[in-house]
C-alpha cells in the first residue's frame, strides 16, 4: 500500500531532551515535507526536501533540524524541545509533476513538558 | 509573502444538501496551484480536490466542485448531497508553480458537521 509513515504516533517528552520524528515513503516520491498544525493556525511548513541532500526552510524552522540522506526517509529532529513545540506534526511527500498535491502521514502528537 | 484566508470557521448543513465554503487568497503570481484538504476527526490529511490557476475549467471530483474565481481571488468549494462522512475540517491551500519551491501555505480551516 502506497503510504507515508511516521513514528511515533505519540510522544511526551521533557524540555531539552533531543527527539527525532521518523517519516519514510513508499512511493518513491523526490518531495518531502513537515508540518505543524496548531488551533487556529491551520498548517506551517517547517521544512521541505526537493530530492536526496537537498532541503530548505519553510516558514517555521526555528528550532528544528531535517536530513534527507535516503529518498525514501526524512526525518524531523529537535535537538533541544521546548513547550512552544507541543504541537501536531505531519510530515507528507509528493511526485515531481503531480502539480503540490501532497499525500500526508497519520500525523504525530508531540507534547513537551 | 502568500496569504490564505478562509472567513468561516464552523459550519453546520444538514445530511443531503449542498454547502459552499469559501476560501481566498493573495499573491502577485500567475502561476500556481490551489488545493481543498479534508482532515477528518481521525486527524489524517486528504486532498479533496486540485485546481490549476491557468486552467479556466473548475475542477470536479464526484460530489466536490470548486467556483475558482482567478479575478478575485476566490476558490470556495462546494459540497453537494453532503453525508455524514463529510463532517471534517476543510483546509484551503496555495502553492506557487515555480521549480524550486515547495511551500504550500494553508488557510486556518473551516470545521464542518453534517447533521443527520
Amino acid at each position: 500500500e502506497a503510504q507515508v509513515t511516521q513514528n511515533p504516533r505519540y510522544l511526551i517528552t521533557v524540555t531539552g531532551k533531543k527527539l527525532t520524528v521518523t517519516c519514510s515513503q513508499n512511493m518513491n516520491h523526490e518531495y518531502m515535507s513537515w508540518y505543524r498544525q496548531d488551533p487556529g493556525l491551520g498548517l506551517r511548513q517547517i521544512y521541505y526536501s526537493m530530492n536526496v541532500e537537498v532541503t530548505d526552510k519553510g516558514d517555521v524552522p526555528e528550532g528544528y533540524k531535517v536530513s534527507r540522506k535516503e529518498k525514501r526517509n526524512f526525518p524531523l529532529i529537535l535537538e533541544s524541545p521546548s513547550p512552544n513545540q507541543t504541537s501536531l506534526y505531519f510530515c507528507a511527500s509528493r511526485m515531481d509533476g503531480q502539480g503540490g498535491g501532497y499525500t500526508f502521514g497519520s500525523g504525530t502528537r508531540l507534547t513537551v513538558v | 509573502a502568500q496569504t490564505v484566508t478562509q472567513s468561516q470557521p464552523e459550519m453546520s448543513v444538514q445530511e443531503a444538501e449542498t454547502v459552499t465554503l469559501s476560501c481566498t487568497y493573495d499573491t502577485s503570481e500567475n502561476n500556481y496551484y490551489l488545493f481543498w484538504y479534508k482532515q477528518p476527526p481521525s486527524r489524517q490529511m486528504i486532498l479533496v480536490i486540485r485546481q490549476e490557476a491557468y486552467k479556466q475549467q473548475n475542477a470536479t471530483e464526484n460530489r466536490f466542485s470548486v467556483n475558482f474565481q482567478k479575478a478575485a481571488k476566490s476558490f470556495s468549494l462546494k459540497i453537494s448531497d453532503s453525508q455524514l462522512g463529510d463532517t471534517a475540517m476543510y483546509f484551503c491551500a496555495f502553492m506557487i508553480r515555480n521549480f524550486g519551491n515547495e511551500k504550500l501555505t494553508f488557510g486556518t480551516g473551516t470545521r464542518l458537521t453534517i447533521i443527520p
